[in-house]
Parts: structure tokens; C-alpha cells; sequence
């Protein structure tokens, strides 16, 4: 079965500190992923894909994923957590030509 | 470009009542979708467009749920009548395919609906 696992529901991070999301897919072929961020009251906003080629992908707002296929994994880091991007994180799984399918999110808290 | 713009963006009504959510893709994009957001399920896709033709409508709950896309720039989601549990984030998004891959999806700001 095509699936999306984000297994932290709430992360907490103080400001300056480095940041890794989780994600965990299941997919037989080449995964197309995706991270998206949701501010509340906004819709969702992409900040990297991976498609093909070099696994570790630059997004935006200085973030980067490194796909792993041995371990299924598309996990999103930052070096350095500002207090604006606390928010909700998505990471998406495009197995065909059009179904997304999405992970439940991962909540992200920014003490300062 | 302004991105996909969606109308209104908060909506409350009382349950029984039509409630027309609208939304207007970005210009060259022939993907269109309609997603609803909810602290229990999540983001949930109810209806995907391709060329203004609806290919996917499996997601949609039941018949008192509607989408119809007349033209390449404006689709609209209907419900009649609506229920409190409709209540929900509705989010239209497009995407520009590929070849035969879509790219990735560009998200509206979406539409809060309150269904009393």
C-alpha cells in the first residue's frame, strides 16, 4: 500500500537550534516527495521536492531533505530553527500522475 | 502571478443552506484540485480536475457535494444542503503537468467554512 508516516505528531525547538523532521514512505517504484509548510490561517506552501538525481535536496527558507531509499525515509532538516517557522509541516508522496498522498503533519513549536 | 486565490475566505452558514466555495487556478495550469482539511482526517482530496474535465470525484462524501469546473480558469465546490459536520478547511489547489507527471501542487490560502 502507497503511505506517508509523519511519527512525530508536535515537535518543540528552541530558537537556534538545528531541526529534523521525519518522513517515511511506502512505495514500490522511484517515490516523487515533497515537503510542504502550512502557516495557520494559510494554505500550503512547497519548500522542496525530490523527483530524481542528487538525494539530498534545497528548499527554501533554508531548508533540505536527504531521500533515502534504503530506509524509505525523505527527512527535512534545518541547521538553524528561526521563530518564524514555527508552523505545520507536511511531507507528500506523488506515486502516480496526480494522487497526492499526504502525511498527517508534524506540529512545530519555536521557544525563544 | 498571484498564486491560486480562493473565495470567500471564511464562510459561516446555518445547516441547510447552499454554500458555494469558488476558486480560480493559476493561469496555464490544467490541474485542478479540491482538498478539505480536518483535525481528524487530515487533508483529504475530494475532486480532481484535468483539462476542466473532472477524472477523480471518489473523494467527494455524497451526493450533497458537487464540483464543477466550466472553463480553465475558475471551478467552483458546492454543497446543498450543508451539515455542521461539513465544517471544515476547503482548499482548491493546481498544478502544471510535466509530460505525464504533474509537478508539484500550488495551494489557495483556502476557505473556512463554519456550518451552524
Amino acid at each position: 500500500a502507497q503511505s506517508v508516516t509523519q511519527p512525530d505528531i508536535h515537535i518543540t525547538v528552541s530558537e537556534g537550534a538545528s531541526l529534523e523532521l521525519r518522513c517515511n514512505y511506502s512505495y514500490g517504484a522511484t517515490p516523487y516527495l515533497f515537503w510542504y509548510v502550512q502557516s495557520p490561517g494559510q494554505g500550503l506552501q512547497l519548500l522542496l521536492k525530490y523527483f530524481s538525481g542528487d538525494t539530498l535536496v534545497q528548499g527554501i527558507k533554508g531548508f533540505e531533505a536527504e531521500f533515502k531509499r534504503s530506509q524509505s525515509s525523505f527527512n527535512l532538516r534545518k541547521p538553524s530553527v528561526h521563530w518564524s517557522d514555527a508552523a505545520e509541516y507536511f511531507c507528500a508522496l506523488l506515486p502516480g500522475t496526480y494522487k497526492y498522498i499526504f502525511g498527517t503533519g508534524t506540529r512545530l513549536k519555536v521557544l525563544a | 502571478d498571484a498564486g491560486v486565490i480562493q473565495s470567500p475566505r471564511h464562510e459561516v452558514t446555518e445547516m441547510g443552506q447552499e454554500v458555494t466555495l469558488r476558486c480560480k487556478p493559476i493561469s496555464g495550469h490544467n490541474s485542478l484540485f479540491w482538498y478539505r482539511q480536518t483535525m481528524m482526517r487530515g487533508l483529504e482530496l475530494l475532486i480532481y480536475f484535468n483539462n476542466n474535465v473532472p477524472i477523480d470525484d471518489s473523494g467527494m462524501p455524497e451526493d450533497r457535494f458537487s464540483a464543477k469546473m466550466p472553463n480553465a480558469s475558475f471551478s467552483t465546490l458546492k454543497i446543498q444542503p450543508s451539515e455542521p459536520r461539513d465544517s471544515a478547511v476547503y482548499f482548491c489547489a493546481s498544478s502544471h503537468p510535466q509530460g505525464t507527471l504533474n509537478t508539484e501542487a500550488f495551494f489557495g490560502q483556502g476557505t473556512r467554512l463554519t456550518v451552524v
